[in-house]
């Protein structure tokens, strides 16, 4: 069974700042990954996918995340937030196309002007 | 090109009530799927259909629980009774079938039911 952790639950920062997003999942088979973007009372968003090749993935809003497979993690980054950034965040995991996703909690990002 | 819609936004209902929730997909998105997403959890998947046969039901709680999706296109999911702990936000979305490639699910906006 696959499984996703997201080891902060809240992440404040200030406008202008880096931020990371960790994310570590674990599963018995290769995994595609995900990280997907919910503001309040609105559906979830894709930002960005791995499904192979570079492990440096670009998404939308100037997110990347790079996929590491020997410490089986995900992480998200941002080298300068704004306060439009502030959401809810989720890493997701599937074993394929037209697989479910596994998600993890979330991390809610807080910008902070 | 119209997204997910879901209906209605919010529902507020007693416990041992029934509930029903409508989900249209982006036409012509052959998979369809139901999460239920909890305060501070991620979301769940309940059921997912592939076209108008059930694909994986084994989170669906079936006691209370159940879901069609009439003519491959439409669907409803709908709880009776419900409990207190269904209250959760339901999120339908629908993915393309496209043969060897990715298959993005796309997400509603959510149905938020609140139980008292």
């Amino acid at each position: 069974a696959q499984s996703v952790t997201q080891l902060d639950s809240q992440v404040p920062v200030f406008e202008e700042a880096p931020v990371e997003l960790r994310c570590n999942y674990s599963s018995s088979v290769s995994v595609y990954l995900f990280w997907y973007v919910q503001y309040p009372n609105q559906g979830l968003q894709l930002l960005l996918k791995y499904l192979s090749g570079s492990t440096l993935v670009k998404g939308i809003n100037g997110f990347e995340a790079e996929f590491n497979k020997s410490q089986t993690s995900f992480h998200l980054r941002k080298p300068s937030v704004h306060i439009s950034d502030t959401a809810e965040y989720f890493c997701a995991v599937s074993k394929g196309s037209n697989y479910k996703l596994t998600f993890g909690k979330g991390t809610l990002l807080t910008v902070n002007p | 090109e119209a997204g997910v819609a879901q209906s209605p936004r919010y529902k507020i209902i007693e416990k041992r009530q029934s509930v029903a929730f409508w989900c249209n997909p982006i036409s012509g998105h052959a998979t369809l799927y139901w999460y239920q997403q909890i305060l501070g959890q991620g979301p769940k998947l309940l059921i997912q259909f592939q076209n108008n046969g059930v694909v994986d039901d084994s989170q669906l709680p079936k006691d209370r629980f159940s879901a069609e999706r009439l003519k491959g296109v439409d669907s409803t999911l709908k709880i009776q009774p419900a409990k207190l702990e269904d209250s959760a936000v339901y999120l339908c979305a629908s993915s393309p079938q496209l043969a060897g490639g990715y298959n993005e699910q796309f997400f509603g906006p959510g149905t938020r039911l609140t139980v008292l």
